[in-house]
């Protein structure tokens, strides 16, 4: 079955600093994954996605991901930390069914930036 | 702008009473999605629609009803509303031909149950 694991619910870093956010998944098969970020009070917002192309993804706001097979990780970086970067995080792996596919969520990752 | 739209964005309940959240898109997708958020959980779907005329039940389902009206509209129903119930509410639109596309969100439900 396919399910997605965030190892740290929250995470704090000095402004400048890099962010790692961690995320392991299960799949049964080859999967999609993306990271969503929610900054306070508002809706998701797409950051990157891998989709069976390339193992290195880029995303938006300086973000990337790398897919590595071997180890079942999608882990989000960010070589510099901003303070607009404050927000929680959402690792996802799709699951196809009953003729779509359905997201399935990590429980999120809260990043804090410190000035 | 092409999106989903959910609407009311704020609701306060009194047990026991029921409502619907609404929610339409204008993208022509075939697939739609109900999700709740509660602090430390994530999002865990309730009920979806993968096409007009279907629809099945997610992970948390208890407690709700789902009404695909139409391609663009997917409903989501609390008959008789309990405090464990109050959460930030989802709706999202998808493709399935377009799984790289990935869901489109609306801008959520805050829900809360007195």
């Amino acid at each position: 079955a396919q399910s997605v694991t965030q190892l740290d619910s929250h995470v704090s870093v000095s402004e400048g600093t890099p962010v790692l956010l961690r995320c392991n998944y299960s799949s049964s098969y080859s999967p999609s994954l993306f990271w969503y970020v929610q900054h306070p009070n508002k809706g998701l917002q797409l950051l990157l996605k891998y989709t069976s192309a390339a193992t290195l993804v880029k995303g938006i706001n300086g973000f990337e991901a790398e897919f590595k097979k071997s180890e079942t990780s999608f882990h989000l970086t960010k070589p510099s930390a901003h303070m607009s970067d404050a927000a929680e995080y959402f690792c996802v792996v799709t699951l196809t069914t009953s003729g779509t596919y359905k997201y399935i969520f990590g429980t999120g990752t809260r990043l804090k930036v410190l000035a | 702008n092409a999106g989903v739209t959910q609407t009311p964005k704020f609701q306060v309940l009194k047990t026991g009473q029921s409502m619907t959240l609404q929610c339409a898109q204008d993208m022509n997708h075939n697939s739609m999605y109900w999700y709740r958020q509660d602090p430390g959980m994530g999002l865990r779907l309730i009920y979806y629609s993968a096409s007009e005329g279907t629809t099945d039940k997610g992970e948390v389902p208890n407690g709700y009803n789902v009404s695909r009206l139409n391609k663009r509209e997917f409903s989501l129903r609390l008959e008789s509303a309990a405090p464990s119930q109050t959460s930030v509410y989802f709706c999202a639109s998808s493709e399935p031909g377009l799984m790289n596309y990935g869901y489109t969100f609306g801008s959520g439900t805050r829900l809360t149950v007195v």
